[in-house]
């Protein structure tokens, strides 16, 4: 079964309000978590690095003050898409590791729509 | 030059046949290697890992690396209309941490 769950799967909102998203680890402890954001027909793009208890990293490009993430715990990390735009709009994806694993599991995706 | 490149395809092939998918990367530092499989609108899915220079298989899958030539590869045996999607290539240097590179991916159709 999943190891990792991002909720919701699909949201929908009006530009200028902000969305949260949620990724939580199911049977782990996290201390990373990635937030990845994909275009249609991209790829996976890094936007940030969550770091538990600690700022998150951001990639270069990435407004830090936009994408807001929180990781306060080691089974949740949130990216909060703040004052979102129809640009905003796109499948963000958060993944992690299990500290005995070497490969990344996958949040089921989010699926943003800004009207 | 992008950090890791592949063929965006589409890719077709006839079911039963053997689908080869490829990707380069430019980072030498690069020390492990992920093949994804992405269906329209869902996440990534990992199909394959490797790390050692050398063939892996696992089922109808064989993962390629060659270190030399920074080339990593993806071996679908008896493809089959359910292995149509998109194909992710993903590298990991030394010392990024657990950060992933993602090519753009390269589309699979398998025919019947």
């Amino acid at each position: 079964g999943a190891v990792v769950s991002q909720h919701p799967s699909r949201v929908i909102c009006k530009s200028g309000t902000s969305v949260k998203i949620e990724c939580r680890s199911l049977d782990f402890q996290a201390t990373t978590m990635f937030w990845y954001r994909q275009f249609p027909k991209q790829s996976l793009m890094l936007m940030a690095t969550s770091n538990e208890g600690s700022k998150a990293t951001y990639e270069q490009g990435v407004e830090k003050d936009k994408f807001l993430i929180n990781h306060a715990s080691l089974t949740l990390s949130t990216l909060t898409v703040t004052s979102a735009h129809p640009e905003d709009s796109s499948f963000y994806i958060c993944s992690a590791f299990r500290t005995a694993d070497t490969e990344a599991f996958f949040g089921q995706g989010t699926r943003l729509t800004v009207v | 030059q992008k950090e890791v490149e592949q063929n965006s395809g589409p890719l077709s092939v006839p079911e039963g046949a053997i689908a080869s998918l490829n990707c380069t990367y430019s980072d030498r530092g690069s020390q492990s290697f992920f093949w994804y499989r992405q269906y329209s609108g869902k996440s990534p899915e990992l199909i394959m890992s490797i790390y050692s220079n050398g063939d892996k298989e696992d089922g109808r899958f064989t993962a390629q690396l060659n270190k030399a030539s920074q080339y990593v590869s993806l071996l679908i045996r008896d493809s089959q209309p359910s292995d149509s999607a998109t194909y992710l290539c993903a590298v990991r240097r030394t010392g990024g941490g657990n950060k992933l590179t993602f090519g753009t991916g390269t589309q699979l159709k398998v025919e019947l």
